[in-house]
């Protein structure tokens, strides 16, 4: 079964610093992974995908993730955090399953960014 | 867009109480449904899945179910609510084996 570990559940930054939000993933297939971010009491929206195409993938937002192999890691960046940046981030890599698919999120890492 | 409308948005419930939270898709046919509950620092569970109508599979054993009586409504029970259930709970759909799921803006339910 694939599982993803987020390090760090919470993650604080000074507004237009670089943000850094660590994934690493396990699996034994060439994985589909994705970032998403929740805003208090809401749903999750989707950041971005990765699915074997391009290695750095960019999403929404300015922010952007390069899928390592080699670490089996996939970092979500942004280059400067905004205030309205603060959020709860999860990692998540799709599991395929007899009947189906399902998605399996890692902890979240709560971000912080500070005036 | 796919669009999931997940109600109430909150809701307050005594123990022993029975529960019965709706989702529905519009915008897509024949998507494959989620139940997730989320709780503080632990990410999101999986409780429930669904690929079709009259088809559920449960992830946990616990003291909700689920059912798929349309291909685009997703309804989660309890037939004697417990404090343990308690959490965020999250519809979440998508289409295909490769796509994204797209989620509800979820139900804060808290027994008391």
């Amino acid at each position: 079964a694939q599982s993803v570990t987020q390090l760090g559940s919470h993650v604080s930054v000074s507004e237009g610093a670089l943000v850094l939000l660590r994934c690493n993933y396990s699996s034994s297939v060439p994985p589909y992974l994705f970032w998403y971010v929740q805003y208090p009491n809401q749903g999750l929206q989707l950041l971005l995908k990765y699915t074997s195409a391009a290695t750095l993938v960019k999403g929404i937002n300015g922010f952007e993730a390069e899928f390592k192999k080699s670490e089996t890691s996939f970092h979500l960046t942004k280059p400067s955090a905004h205030m309205s940046d603060a959020a709860e981030y999860f990692c998540a890599v799709r599991d395929f399953m007899e009947y189906g698919n399902k998605l399996v999120f890692g902890a979240g890492t709560i971000l912080r960014v500070k005036s | 867009s796919q669009t999931i409308h997940q109600w109430p948005a909150t809701l307050v419930q005594p123990v022993g109480s029975p529960l019965s939270l709706e989702c529905t898709v519009e915008g897509t046919s024949n998507p494959n449904l989620y139940w997730y509950r989320q709780a503080a620092g632990r990410g999101l569970q999986l409780l429930f899945y669904s690929v079709g109508i009259g088809q559920i599979s449960s992830e946990v054993p616990q003291n909700l179910s689920a059912s798929r009586p349309q291909d685009r409504q997703f309804i989660l029970s309890s037939k004697k609510l417990l404090l343990s259930d308690s959490g965020f709970y999250l519809c979440a759909g998508n289409v295909g084996d490769y796509t994204e799921a797209f989620f509800g803006q979820g139900t804060r339910l808290t027994v008391v």
